[in-house]
């Protein structure tokens, strides 16, 4: 079983829609867990990020951790052209090394 | 402000070759720095992470090797490449441990032919 799944879509929305982008985890130790979104040929850019459970919102964008079921969700409201990428989610325990999911592809049709 | 400087962009080298990328960071002082490749379907997967100069920790038996001669610099290496080392290369940095994440490069696409 992976450490991480992600769902790689692709997800294709109409501008303005809400978009929502989930990841399950096997770890329960996982404590800090991180968005980030990645445009083609680009490297990933660190969107949010979030310690242990509960919601944290930024402008569109909310992150939610649910430690009891392993999940963990982002948010896009009224979803724009310009957020079509590829997103990714990442989690750690208190060790060096992240655990990345493959992404999932999010197309906004204007 | 601390900046990232990954190159080349692009790379297609022949089988058998050697490889050399490079990465510096700017802006910061005693940086974790990381290399990771990413292949599709398949996400990030870490290769090597530095703590400080001189030291390296690998994460995947590979044909491929790490140093950081320097506080701000982090090099990846081959002596042979081999055709299943084509990928998307990304380095990045963290103060600590990455709490609060990473500050990603703007990657490698390697192409072994």
């Amino acid at each position: 079983q992976k450490e991480v799944e992600q769902d790689p879509g692709p997800l294709s929305v109409p501008e303005g829609a809400i978009v929502s982008l989930n990841c399950t985890y096997s770890n329960s130790a996982f404590q800090y867990f991180m968005w980030y979104r990645q445009y083609s040929r680009k490297g990933p850019e660190l969107l949010m990020y979030t310690y242990s459970s509960g919601n944290k919102e930024d402008g569109r964008f909310t992150a939610q951790v649910d430690k009891s079921s392993k999940y963990i969700s982002l948010f896009i409201r009224d979803s724009q052209p310009s957020d079509s990428a590829t997103y990714l989610c990442a989690m750690r325990n208190t060790g060096n090394q992240f655990y990345f999911g493959t992404g999932t592809s999010l197309t906004v049709i204007p | 402000s601390q900046t990232i400087h990954q190159w080349p962009a692009t790379l297609v080298q022949p089988v058998g070759s050697p490889l050399s990328l490079e990465c510096t960071v700017e802006g910061t002082s005693n940086p974790n720095l990381y290399w990771y490749r990413q292949a599709a379907g398949r996400g990030l997967q870490l290769l090597f992470y530095s703590v400080g100069i001189g030291q390296i920790s690998s994460e995947v038996p590979q044909n491929l090797s790490a140093s950081r001669p320097q506080d701000r610099q982090f090099i990846l290496s081959s002596k042979k490449l081999l055709l299943s080392d084509s990928g998307f290369y990304l380095c990045a940095w963290s103060v600590d441990r990455g709490n609060y994440g990473y500050t990603f490069g703007s990657g490698t696409r390697l192409t072994v032919v």
